[in-house]
């Protein structure tokens, strides 16, 4: 079945390096996600990764991903306090209309 | 602009009353899906289609629910007799490549 797991709050220092941390259960994913949300808007996809990758850098992020532990993280260099939002991670798996699942998100909280 | 677009962005409704939500897609994208997002949750699948086909139908997605594309370009969202518990952010996507997000119609029914 398909869950993905997230820590639900993250709180670091401005300049410091965020990490943040997802598993999921379907090892038939073919794409796992990141979104950023702020308060009150959609979702903005910030980066995406193929399951036969292990990592992708994309200027500050990096996303990190162990396919045998099923687990994904995030990490955001120098945060800034614009980085504060609520973070999801998701999953999709092969099939006719390749639906997204999504994690219940991560709160990131940057403190100036 | 050239993303996804909802309309209208807030809404709100009494209780019993139907509602409807338009998303436009990007238009070069021929699935489109709609999501559902509670407080404190992610995004939840509604449903999906395919041009104009709807292929694909979440169990979330009650009979007073129905989704429509017409012409396999917009597509519409209608809630019949709405109840409290359908208070959320409907959130429509569109794929290409990847999928890409609309910014929501936050409903509130009272």
């Amino acid at each position: 079945g398909e869950d993905v797991e997230q820590s639900l709050f993250l709180s670091v220092r401005e300049g410091d390096s965020s990490v943040i941390n997802c598993t999921y259960t379907d090892s038939s994913s073919t794409y796992l996600y990141w979104y950023k949300q702020e308060p009150g808007a959609g979702l903005q996809l910030l980066t995406y990764i193929f399951s036969n990758m292990d990592m992708k850098q994309d200027q500050r992020l990096t996303v990190l991903l162990n396919k045998k532990d099923k687990h994904l993280s995030l990490r955001i260099a120098d945060t800034q306090t614009g980085d504060s939002a609520i973070y999801f991670c998701a999953e999709s798996i092969p099939g006719g209309y390749q639906k997204v699942t999504f994690g219940t998100g991560t709160k990131l909280q940057v403190i100036p | 602009d050239t993303g996804v677009s909802q309309n209208p962005r807030h809404k709100i409704t009494k209780r019993g009353q139907n509602v409807t939500f338009r998303c436009d897609p990007i238009s070069e994208h021929n699935r489109l899906y709609w999501y559902r997002q509670t407080l404190g949750q992610g995004p939840e699948f509604l449903t999906y289609f395919q041009n104009e086909a709807q292929l694909e139908k979440s169990r979330l997605l009650s009979d007073r629910f129905s989704a429509e594309r017409p012409k396999g370009s917009f597509s519409t969202l209608e809630i019949q007799r709405t109840e409290q518990g359908d208070s959320a952010m409907y959130l429509c996507a569109s794929r290409g490549d990847t999928q890409y997000f609309g910014p929501g119609t936050r409903l509130t029914v009272l």
